[in-house]
Parts: C-alpha cells; sequence; structure tokens
C-alpha cells in the first residue's frame, strides 16, 4: 500500500524558531508538492520539484521558506524564522508529471506557531 | 485573488438525497478540473475530473458538471451517503501544466441519517 508520509504530523513552536517538515514520496513518483492549508485561502501551492529539481516555488515567502530535496525519497520543507501567520496544515503530495489524478497527498503537518 | 471558489463553507444534506456541491473560477485559461475530498486528520484524495471538452463525466453516484461559460463547475452525489461526509475542494489546471493546481477554499459536507 504505497502512501506519501510526512513527519512530524503535529509541531507546536514558538515564534522564531527554525522548523522542518519531513515528507517521503511514493517510490516512483517524480513530482513532489508542498501545500499549505488555511481556513481563508484553502490549498495553497507553495513549491514543487520534478526529478528532484525545483521548478516552481513562486508560492513560497523567500525570505523565510526553504524546499529541498536531497534525494529521491525526501523532501524537506523549512521555516526559519517562523511566525504566528505559518500555522496551518502542509501537505506535501507527490505524482506522475503529467497526470493531476495521481497526485497523491500526505496526512499532512498540522503547524501551530505562538 | 482567489482564481478558484467555493462560495459555500458548509452543505448538509440527508442520507439518500442529492448533494451538490458548487465552484466558480475566474482565469479562463483553466481547461482542467478535479474534485478532491478530504477526511480530518488525512490528505485530500482525489475524486472526478473533467476536461473542457465535455460538460458532464460520470463515475458511480459522483458526476461532475461543467459550464464553461459560467465558469461553474458542480458535483452532484446521488445517493448521499453518511461515509460521504467530509471536505470537498475544487481543484484546476491548465493543459501542460497537469501538476500545478488551484484549489478552493473547500466546503464541508454532512450528510446526515
Amino acid at each position: 500500500d504505497a502512501r506519501v508520509t510526512q513527519t512530524p504530523r503535529d509541531k507546536v513552536t514558538e515564534m522564531g524558531q527554525e522548523v522542518t517538515m519531513r515528507c517521503q514520496p511514493i517510490l516512483g513518483h517524480n513530482t513532489v508538492f508542498w501545500y499549505r492549508q488555511t481556513m481563508m485561502q484553502g490549498l495553497e501551492l507553495l513549491a514543487y520539484f520534478r526529478n528532484r529539481a525545483p521548478l516552481d516555488d513562486s508560492g513560497m515567502p523567500k525570505d523565510r521558506f526553504s524546499a529541498e530535496m536531497p534525494d529521491a525519497t525526501l523532501a524537506t520543507l523549512k521555516i526559519q524564522p517562523s511566525e504566528p501567520r505559518d500555522s496551518a496544515v502542509y501537505f506535501c503530495a507527490s505524482g506522475l508529471s503529467t497526470l493531476a489524478e495521481t497526485q497523491y497527498f500526505g496526512p499532512g503537518t498540522r503547524l501551530l506557531v505562538l | 485573488d482567489q482564481q478558484v471558489k467555493q462560495n459555500s463553507p458548509s452543505l448538509s444534506v440527508q442520507e439518500g438525497r442529492i448533494s451538490i456541491l458548487n465552484c466558480d473560477y475566474t482565469n479562463s485559461m483553466f481547461d482542467y478540473f478535479l474534485w478532491y475530498k478530504k477526511y480530518p486528520a488525512e490528505g485530500p484524495t482525489f475524486l472526478i475530473s473533467i476536461s473542457s471538452i465535455k460538460d458532464k463525466n460520470e463515475d458511480g453516484r459522483f458526476t461532475v458538471f461543467l459550464n464553461k461559460s459560467a465558469k461553474h463547475l458542480s458535483l452532484h452525489i446521488v445517493p448521499s451517503q453518511p461515509g460521504d461526509s467530509a471536505v470537498y475542494f475544487c481543484a484546476a489546471s491548465v493543459t501542460g501544466t497537469a501538476s500545478k493546481l488551484t484549489f478552493g477554499t473547500g466546503t464541508r459536507l454532512q450528510v446526515t441519517l
């Protein structure tokens, strides 16, 4: 049963601290996405990678957010320094690049910045 | 600027009746649309899609209708079941960037007994 896994599932931190969220995509998927879900904006695309290369990170606040794929089995999203407005659920999804229907989401990381 | 809008945050429907979830979009370049279903503490899962060359797509109890002139799509669930209670997201993309989805804010459907 192939799934996207995300860690941690929940994170509470204080403003100014660094936060790192991790994602393990489904084996064989060549595209990885990071989304943020808030009540006001719904699901927003932050960044996506194809074959580990960043293709689009225009949705990400560049001064504090960074996304990387050190290898094909790990994607990371870092926030430094974190702010209360970053509180949201962050989803990772992986897929096959040309088929939107094959974009599978992980369970999300719920982040609360105090 | 919300390019995909779901104006009803919530909807309550009796079991066995029809559920209709609506979605509007503003970007005329969108030509592929999807619906996702999300249970609490889980990620969204793909439900059904439709290309702009069609105006209807059906999959079991789920049917999506697309009205391009009105930039409107809707998801019909017939008959509604308690297990359909979830948040439903509408998403849109432009052909050639199928991986880059723009989502709405979601509609929470509650199917009551």
